[in-house]
This record gives C-alpha cells, structure tokens and sequence, in this order.
C-alpha cells in the first residue's frame, strides 16, 4: 500500500508568518497535486507538479516536487485567514490515474 | 456550467440496511472516483472507474459496490450499512491531459451516519 505523510497534521500561525507542510513517500509518483478544502466543500485542485525538481508559484504559494519524485511541499508566504484549510496532497503512480491521497494537514490562520 | 453532483448531501441510515449515494457529473469525464474522508485519514479510495461498464477497488473496498453503465454516473452502494461505514464520502471525476496526468474535480460530499 502506497503511503503519503503530511506534517504538520494541525498549524495554527498568526497572519503574516510563513509556513512550510510537508508531502513524503516511500513511492515514487508520476504526478503529485495539492488541494484546499474548506469545511463542507469538496477539495479543490491547487496545482500538479509533474517533473522532478519541479518549483510552481500561485500568488503567495510555493509547491516543489523532490527530485526523486516522491516528496512535495508547499509553502506559503505572508499568511492570511483566508488560507486556513485542510491542505492534501496526492500523488499518482506511473500508469494509472488514480490518487493516492495523503493525511492532511490543517491550517488555521488567525488575524 | 459543467458540474458534479452528490445526493443526497446528509443520509442517516439504519445498520444492515443497503444505501445508496449517487453521483452525476455533466464534464463526460470518462473517470470517476469515490472517496471516504474520516478523521486521521485523509481521503481513502474505495472504488473508480475508467469508462462504462469499468470498476476497480481501491484500499477500502469491502462492503461497497459501484456500477457504470453510463459515462455520467457511478452510483455507490453499501450493501449492509455497518457503524463502521459513518464518514464524508466524495466523488470525484478528471479529465486526462498530457496523457499521463489527470485533474480531478470533487462534489460537495455526502455525510453518512449509520446508526
């Protein structure tokens, strides 16, 4: 069974503080997305990273795929309260496409 | 516009009694997918489907079964409702890009509570 970790699982930081949530696995991943999920919502795809080394921004958002493509993070800079959620990464093995998703991580923000 | 949907979104049930969720999506994804979201374990898959008339376990499989005999539903049933079976459950279809990458969009989720 394919395993993805997330670390921290909870992180409560004061807005305007940089963090970092960690994405690792013993597997190596073809692809590997990150979601947000906002309470009673379905997750909603934050970007896939695809190529080992692989470094993508959105706006304050940093992802990076390890070179080994088997580990991922996220980072955020300058937090705001509309950042808090659950944060999940997935990863998808060559061959299929179907995600793996990992425990989660979930941040709250506050003002 | 172009969705997915799940229904209904809250269902208590009794123990032993079969149910069944339904998800519909209007994207003609030719994936889809269902998910079991409980506290301490993220999303777990428990069943998808790569066209009609395909389905395949995922992790946690036992004690559901889905069918696909059309591109816009797969429909998910629990044969014998067990306590155990209490979570979020979410479907999810995607669309193939780059040949080998997928973008997988959720419905809102169904809460189950079987008592």
């Amino acid at each position: 069974t394919q395993l993805l970790e997330q670390s921290p699982q909870f992180l409560s930081i004061q807005e305007g503080e940089n963090l970092t949530v960690y994405c690792n696995s013993s597997s190596v991943f073809s692809s590997l997305q990150w979601y947000r999920q906002e309470p009673g919502e379905g997750p909603v795809l934050l970007v896939t990273v695809v190529t080992g080394g692989e470094v993508k921004k959105l706006k304050r958002l940093t992802f990076q795929f390890g070179d080994a493509r088997k580990d991922s993070s996220l980072h955020i800079t300058a937090a705001q309260p509309g950042d808090t959620g659950l944060y999940l990464c997935a990863g998808a093995t060559s061959g299929t496409y179907k995600y793996i998703f990992g425990t989660g991580t979930r941040l709250k923000v506050l003002a | 516009d172009a969705e997915i949907t799940q229904s209904p979104r809250h269902k208590i049930t009794e123990t032993g009694r079969q149910v069944t969720l339904a998800c519909h999506q209007t994207w003609n994804h030719n994936n889809m997918f269902w998910y079991r979201q409980d506290l301490g374990h993220g999303l777990r898959l428990i069943h998808y489907s790569y066209g009609v008339q395909d389905t395949n376990k995922g992790e946690v499989s036992d004690g559901y079964s889905v069918s696909r005999s059309n591109t816009e539903d797969l429909p998910l049933t629990l044969e014998s409702a067990a306590s155990s079976q209490t979570s979020v459950y979410f479907c999810a279809s995607s669309v193939r890009w780059q040949l080998r990458h997928t973008e997988a969009f959720f419905g809102q989720g169904t809460r189950l509570t079987v008592v």
